[in-house]
């Protein structure tokens, strides 16, 4: 399968532990998403990559995220401190310019902080 | 914000069609209509787009009005399986990268 993928699927934390999520693209997609998504509520917007350059960040994303795609192929998003607020499921989608940039989602990471 | 507006919920018999209503009386002449579902505890999965045109794949159909002010998502003989939040998004397709703006979306449930 050539589809997005996302690791880890789960991960439980404590309050203040560091956590980092990694997503790997469709290959050949220079675009790749992070979004956000709380229990009930649509997914929202946090950050995305044209290659390697992150060009667009939500003021959802506060200092303590901080995301990453060193060679324009995998991505990491990672948490720093975390707090139980961040408790969510993270997606990751990617597209390709050229094809009408239709966003292909990964299954996410869920995390429960405690 | 989201520009679109959707039932919070609909029932649909199985083997029946679904019609899933969206408005988006704002939709710019640049925007493309986008349709997602989200399965309990998966990634959104795309479904269609469209322009202006009328859309069909091996999924679904979508029927956008004349003056584009609303769409309906047509799942032509819906089983279980399709019961999920289905998402209506109106997006900017400029070469820009943009995003995708979630609403709540309509949750549709498949009765046997």
């Amino acid at each position: 399968d050539t589809g997005v993928s996302q690791n880890p699927r789960h991960k439980i934390t404590k309050r203040g532990q560091n956590v980092t999520f990694r997503c790997d693209p469709i290959s050949e997609h220079n675009r790749l998403y992070w979004y956000r998504q709380t229990l009930g509520q649509g997914p929202e917007f946090l950050t995305y990559f044209q290659n390697e350059a992150q060009l667009e960040k939500s003021r959802l994303l506060s200092d303590r995220f901080s995301a990453e795609r060193p060679k324009g192929s995998f991505s990491t998003l990672e948490i720093q401190r975390t707090e139980q607020g961040d408790s969510a499921m993270y997606l990751c989608a990617s597209s390709n310019r050229g094809s009408l940039e239709t966003q292909y989602f990964g299954p996410g990471t869920r995390l429960l902080v405690l | 914000d989201a520009k679109t507006t959707q039932p919070t919920s609909m029932d649909c018999a199985e083997g029946r069609a679904a019609n899933l209503p969206c408005n988006h009386s704002t939709i710019s002449g640049n925007e493309y209509v986008y349709w997602y579902r989200q399965i309990h505890s998966q990634g959104p999965q795309y479904i269609i787009h469209g322009l202006k045109n009328n859309e069909t794949n091996e999924m679904a159909s979508l029927i956008i009005t004349e003056d584009r002010k609303s769409s309906t998502l047509i799942l032509p003989h819906a089983t279980l399986r399709d019961t999920a939040v289905y998402y209506c998004i109106v997006r900017v397709v400029d070469g820009a990268g943009n995003m995708l703006t979630f609403g709540g979306g309509t949750r549709l449930m498949v009765k046997p």
